[in-house]
């Protein structure tokens, strides 16, 4: 497609339960980002992806979440036993690489937990 | 204190203004720096990038860059009401991760 690509647009679901958010970056695009969106945080950068590998884990909030990527395609944000200081909006970027490129965002994934 | 300091506004301004963005960093790592504009329930979409100090004009845009002073600027001229949203400066340094560091964002009103 055209530019990123993300899905769900919006998901609301009860707190301890699990979901998935999915990515498809710009083709051709070997580097993927997820950050969050949220009102008392702004936007903060989560983790990366060079190719399918993810080198810093670090930026993840808690050893819920977990990412992968595929194919040096789809990338998929999972969060287990959701919280309630979970809710946010989760983007994702793509870039051509690493190397002194802009990054390009997807409209994110509205997530509520109730 | 945060590494990146962007004032929220929010800023109003009539259509047709002249209107000043600014962003003021800590870190001296950052070499490349980026203005996004982003509407209402939609993704940052980027405007400008540049790397390092100088100018850059794009069309009604112009991103400065004052490394020396550790502060960046975006002037939008001829300003319009479909240029009402927020603004999100962001910077990353030049290693292996372009992690991008945000300003908080300032929401941008231009009336009719």
């Amino acid at each position: 497609g055209a530019g990123v690509s993300q899905s769900p647009s919006n998901k609301v679901t009860e707190k301890g339960k699990d979901v998935e958010l999915r990515c498809d970056p710009i083709s051709g695009h070997t580097a993927l980002y997820w950050y969050r969106q949220s009102l008392g945080q702004g936007l903060e950068f989560l983790i990366y992806f060079q190719g399918n590998s993810a080198p810093d884990k670090s930026g993840l909030p808690s050893d819920r979440f977990s990412a992968e990527r595929t194919g040096e395609s789809v990338s998929t944000l999972t969060i287990q036993r959701t919280q309630q200081e979970d809710s946010a909006v989760y983007l994702c970027a793509s870039s051509f690489n690493l190397a002194d490129q802009p990054q390009h965002f997807g409209d994110g994934t509205r997530l509520s937990i109730l | 204190q945060k590494e990146v300091e962007q004032d929220p506004g929010p800023l109003s301004v009539p259509e047709g203004a002249i209107v000043s963005l600014n962003c003021t960093y800590s870190n001296s790592a950052f070499q490349y720096f980026m203005w996004y504009r982003q509407y209402s329930r939609k993704g940052p979409e980027l405007l400008m990038y540049t790397y390092s100090s100088g100018n850059k004009e794009d069309g009604r845009f112009t991103a400065q860059v004052d490394k020396s002073s550790k502060y960046i600027s975006l002037f939008i001229r001829d300003s319009q009401p479909s240029d009402s949203a927020t603004y999100l400066c962001a910077m990353s340094n030049a290693g292996s991760a372009r992690q991008l560091t945000f300003g908080s964002g300032t929401q941008l009103t231009v009336l009719p």
